[in-house]
């Protein structure tokens, strides 16, 4: 059973464009949330995260916006540039014990960036 | 330096090789993991150490061995493994304990093929 969910495998965006990458979630239990960008054979890069006390976290073209009673998360990249092309994962993770426990990831959504 | 940095990049190995593959960071982080990823699939987690003890094993079988000499390495050592091992394997660290923030380090992951 899938606790992340990224029902896009895939999303082509125009450059210049908003590019909206989406996530659900089943756990309840999760109270941190997080987007990395993966490029093909390299290990996921962390781009933006957003504790469950907060909706929305900015960092220069990216924002994160959590909807906790939907379970619902997005990623607004804008302006969409080439260099975003990439697999993007959505991952949680439950902040118990210190905080030593894994992220759980969703199947990734591959976003591409048409000039 | 915030890099986790993996060897080898590249492994190709038989089904009664005996090999390794290690990973070190000197971040001063104290949880290191290791997770599995395969070929349009999310990562998946394998095994998470908390102060150089095993504190999550997720039902890896047991020809992957993992082992924490120090609080800057963490090895995995292969014995008798299945062409279906083949996979990306990705080392990841983390702060652990009042951490801010959950963000999880990656190496750029080491590729194994089993023949």
């Amino acid at each position: 059973d899938q606790q992340v969910k990224q029902n896009s495998p895939s999303l082509s965006v125009q450059e210049g464009r908003i590019s909206i990458l989406n996530c659900d979630y089943t756990n309840s239990m999760f109270d941190y949330f997080l987007w990395y960008k993966k490029y093909p054979a390299e290990g996921p890069t962390f781009l933006i995260s957003i504790s469950s006390i907060k909706d929305k976290n900015e960092d220069g073209r990216f924002t994160v916006f959590l909807n906790k009673s939907a379970k619902h998360l997005s990623l607004h990249i804008v302006p969409s540039q080439p260099g975003d092309s990439a697999v993007y994962f959505c991952a949680a993770m439950e902040r118990t014990g210190g905080g030593a426990d894994g992220l759980t990831f969703g199947k990734g959504t591959h976003l591409i960036i048409q000039p | 330096d915030t890099e986790v940095t993996q060897t080898p990049k590249h492994l190709v190995m038989g089904m009664t090789n005996k090999k390794s593959l290690k990973c070190e960071q000197h971040m001063g982080h104290r949880a290191m993991y290791w997770y599995k990823q395969k070929a349009k699939k999310p990562p998946e987690l394998m095994f998470v150490y908390s102060y150089e003890k095993l504190s999550i094993n997720e039902s890896v079988p047991s020809r992957f061995s993992p082992e924490c000499p120090n609080s800057s390495l963490l090895n995995l050592h292969l014995h008798a493994l299945q062409p279906e091992d083949s996979a990306l394997y990705l080392c990841a660290s983390r702060l652990r304990g009042l951490a801010v923030t959950g963000e999880l380090f990656f190496g750029e992951g080491s590729r194994l093929t089993v023949l």
